[in-house]
């Protein structure tokens, strides 16, 4: 199954926009790339998924690079609320869709 | 508020106890989905059901029991559990299973002690 690698942690300061990476080299061409998170104690929340094009929704945006290898989910104006684990997971035929999370990263929103 | 509802949100438990987990959505989902997570670490998948039929295991030890009575309930059957086994229980939804581009839904959780 193909994998993702994404930072540890990162920090954002509440209503800059945040950029989220993630690296998935071994992508195949049917693999979708989507977004979950995990704010403290909750279960994982949906964020948004792609196959090849950006996607917008009202949660986030997701820009996928051209060759797929990579993708960024974006948040536009990060609030205290949005402080979570982010996991940026691919859904193959591999693992039947299911999800295979990793580590994430996690977001800190500083005030 | 999730759509997936699991209870009870924590659970206390003997070595030498049973206990049932429960899950419940209405959101006409077929495929249903129980998780572990331990602290600091990702969620885990345990098993996959597809139309009440228990289609993935992934090689969960039998002290864990999954049933699923209807499509909208299912329940995990604790028995003999180890303390190795406290962790967070995640249940989840989905339109079915196999769908790359379906999202799932996931409740809230629950956090089970083993004494």
């Amino acid at each position: 199954d193909a994998k993702t690698t994404q930072p540890n942690s990162m920090e954002s300061n509440e209503e800059e926009p945040v950029h989220l990476p993630c690296n998935h080299s071994t992508i195949s061409g049917t693999d979708y790339i989507h977004w979950y998170r995990q704010l403290p104690s909750q279960g994982p929340e949906y964020v948004i998924h792609g196959l090849t094009s950006n996607v917008n929704n009202r949660m986030a945006s997701l820009a996928i690079a051209e060759d797929r290898k990579s993708s960024t989910l974006i948040l536009h104006r990060a609030t205290l609320r949005d402080a979570a684990v982010y996991y940026c997971i691919l859904r193959s035929g591999g693992s039947q869709g299911n999800l295979i999370f990793g580590k994430g990263t996690k977001l800190s929103v500083k005030p | 508020d999730t759509e997936v509802t699991q209870t009870p949100k924590h659970l206390v438990m003997g070595m030498t106890n049973k206990k049932s987990l429960k899950c419940e959505q209405h959101m006409g989902h077929r495929a249903m989905y129980w998780y572990k997570q331990k602290a600091k670490k990702p969620p885990e998948l345990m098993f996959v059901y597809s139309y009440e039929k228990l289609s993935i295991n992934e090689s969960v030890p039998s002290r864990f029991s999954p049933e699923c009575p209807n499509s909208s309930l299912l329940n995990l059957h604790l028995h003999a559990l180890q303390p190795e086994d406290s962790a967070l229980y995640l249940c989840a939804s989905s339109h079915r299973t196999g769908s790359m581009n379906q999202p799932q839904h996931f409740g809230d959780g629950t956090r089970l002690s083993i004494l």
